[in-house]
This record gives C-alpha cells, structure tokens and sequence, in this order.
C-alpha cells in the first residue's frame, strides 16, 4: 500500500508568519506531487502542483520538492486568517492506476489573528 | 465556468433504501472518480472511471455501483444504503489517469 503521511495538526501559526506544511510518501518512484486546500465543509482545491526537484513559487505559496529524502512541503508566506483551512497532499505513485493518486488525510492549519 | 457538478448536496437517507448520486463535468475530462471523506479516514476512492465505457473498483467499492453514462457524467450508486455510508461523497475529473484531479462540491449523505 502505498502512503502518503502528513501530521493531522492542528498547526497554528500568528498572522504574517510562514507556515509550513509537511508531507513524506512511501513511493521512490513517484513522479507528480499536488497540494490541495480544503477549508470545512467544502471540496479540495487544487492550489500548487510540482513535478522536479526544488521550490516552485506561486504568490505566497512555495511548494518544495525533495525526491531523494522522499518530502514535500508547502509554505505560506505572510499568512492570512483566510490560509486556515485542511491542506492535503497527494502524490502520483510510479504504478499508475486509480490508485496511483495517492492522498495524505491533510494538516489543519489554523492562522491566528 | 461550472468544472464539476454534483447533485444533491445533502441527502437523508433511511436503511435500506438506495439513491443515485448524480456527477456531470464539462471540462472534457477523460477520467472520473467517486471518492468518500470521513473524519480521520481522509479521501478514500470508491469507484473510478479512467475513460468512457470503462469503470473499475477502488479501495472501498462494497455497497456501490458505478455508471458512466457519456464521457461528461458519471453516477454513484447505493443500491441499500447503511448507516457505515454515512459520508462526505466527492466526485472528481482528470484530464486523463494520474494528473491534477478537480473536484464537485460534495454531497453530505446521512443513513439513519
């Protein structure tokens, strides 16, 4: 079974700090890593995906890719009472298939004004 | 700009009775999935549907049925609903097998 392990939190961070927001995956073959934001009662949405090793910045979100120690994060920068919300993590396994998109069970990140 | 849409949102359901949950994206999408969310438990996929005319079992597939109709919709169903269906059901499209899944808005079942 492959698994994706984040830390369920809660992770709270003050208003205007980075938060930062873990993820390792079993998988070594796995290729795409996506970040999905789901604030409560709502769907996930997709808001950072990253393929290569290294950051990838989009805004106040930097998406960190580590193949080799098998880790993914995520920072927000300057964050906003607006970031709290679940952040998922998902990661497409080597093997392919339904199966192959693999989800963590999220870190709930409140931000404290 | 409507990208997944699930119907209902909300449903009550007693044992035993069954019900269709209906998904329609129209993004052109080739794959399609059904998913439930539980507390702890996180996206657990049901059933999926990697083009049209094919659908196959995911992790959690016992007390489901599945129906692609057309490439656009694809349906849910529960054919004698109980209490361990009571759940967060979310459909969700992809571009083609293992890239960025969009997600519906959720359907909140209760069996009672």
């Amino acid at each position: 079974q492959k698994e994706v392990e984040q830390n369920s939190g809660p992770l709270s961070v003050p208003e205007g700090a980075i938060a930062s927001l873990n993820c390792t995956y079993s998988d070594r073959g796995s290729q795409s890593f996506f970040w999905y934001r789901q604030y409560s009662g709502k769907s996930p949405e997709l808001i950072m995906f990253i393929y290569s090793n290294g950051d990838k910045e989009d805004g106040r979100f930097t998406a960190q890719l580590n193949k080799a120690s098998q880790y993914v994060s995520l920072l927000i920068r300057d964050s906003q009472p607006s970031d709290s919300a679940t952040y998922l993590c998902a990661v497409i396994n080597s093997g392919g298939g339904a199966d192959g998109l693999t989800f963590g069970k999220g870190t709930h990140l409140i931000i404290q004004p | 700009n409507a990208g997944v849409t699930q119907t209902p949102k909300f449903q009550v359901l007693k044992t035993g009775q069954s019900m269709t949950l209906q998904c329609a994206q129209d993004m052109n999408h080739n794959s399609m999935y059904w998913y439930r969310q539980d507390p702890g438990m996180g996206l657990r996929l049901i059933y999926y549907s990697a083009s049209e005319g094919t659908t196959d079992k995911g992790e959690v597939p016992n007390g489901y049925n599945v129906s692609r109709l057309n490439k656009r919709e694809f349906s849910l169903r529960l054919e004698s609903a109980a209490p361990s269906q009571t759940s967060v059901y979310f459909c969700a499209s992809t571009r083609a097998m293992n890239t960025e899944a969009f997600f519906g808005q959720g359907t909140r079942l209760t069996v009672v």
